[in-house]
């Protein structure tokens, strides 16, 4: 059963507009959500995360909101760049720090 | 500083065969971790190990083993490999804390004949 799901298997943003890349879960016990970007023949890179007790962590171009009550958050990546190309991983942390991963949401920002 | 490592970067076994992935950290990190990716699914965690001398089962440990060499090296070990685990290996390290961010190889894709 899949316990972190990114329904969009893909996204196509124009350079300079806003990406969102959505993500629902089915766990109440997760204790942080996290991001993970993947470039083809690599391993996930780190992004950002979020506690589930916060709704919103900002670095940069990079936005998370959680929304508990739907058991939904989001990636907000603003301006969107060539570079962000990328597949894109959302999961969720339980204890002993097991990941439980999303299927991936593949971005594509056109130049 | 190459944080982790992962050999072999390809491997085609037959059915029946047997072989070890091996994965080797820098960072001097307590926690490591295998996955698999297989098509449309996300990462799956086959077996981690929290320290040195532990490790324990993820969410899909059957047909695999593994062995916390030292606190550097994990690896994980197929004794009869079957065409279901044709997938992309990925092994990971982190420190133990709560959000803790996963420190990724570059992965081993493995096909089973």
């Amino acid at each position: 059963d899949q316990q972190v799901k990114q329904n969009s298997p893909s996204l196509s943003v124009q350079e300079g507009r806003i990406s969102i890349l959505n993500c629902d879960y089915t766990n109440s016990m997760f204790d942080y959500f996290l991001w993970y970007k993947k470039y083809p023949a690599e391993g996930p890179t780190f992004l950002i995360s979020i506690s589930s007790i916060k709704d919103k962590n900002e670095d940069g171009r990079f936005t998370v909101f959680l929304n508990k009550s739907a058991k939904h958050l989001s990636l907000h990546i603003v301006p969107s760049q060539p570079g962000d190309s990328a597949v894109y991983f959302c999961a969720g942390e339980t204890g002993a720090n097991n990941l439980f991963f999303g299927t991936g949401t593949r971005l594509t920002v056109i130049p | 500083n190459a944080g982790v490592t992962q050999t072999p970067k390809f491997q085609v076994l037959k059915t029946g065969q047997s072989m070890t992935l091996q994965c080797a950290q820098d960072m001097n990190h307590n926690s490591m971790y295998w996955y698999r990716q297989d098509p449309g699914m996300g990462l799956r965690l086959i077996y981690y190990s929290a320290s040195e001398g532990t490790t324990d089962k993820g969410e899909v440990p059957n047909g695999y083993n593994v062995s916390r060499l030292n606190k550097r090296e994990f690896s994980l070990r197929l004794e009869s490999a079957a065409p279901s685990q044709t997938s992309v290996y990925f092994c990971a390290s982190s420190e133990i804390r709560a959000n803790n961010e996963q420190f990724f190889g570059p992965g081993t894709r493995l096909t089973v004949l």
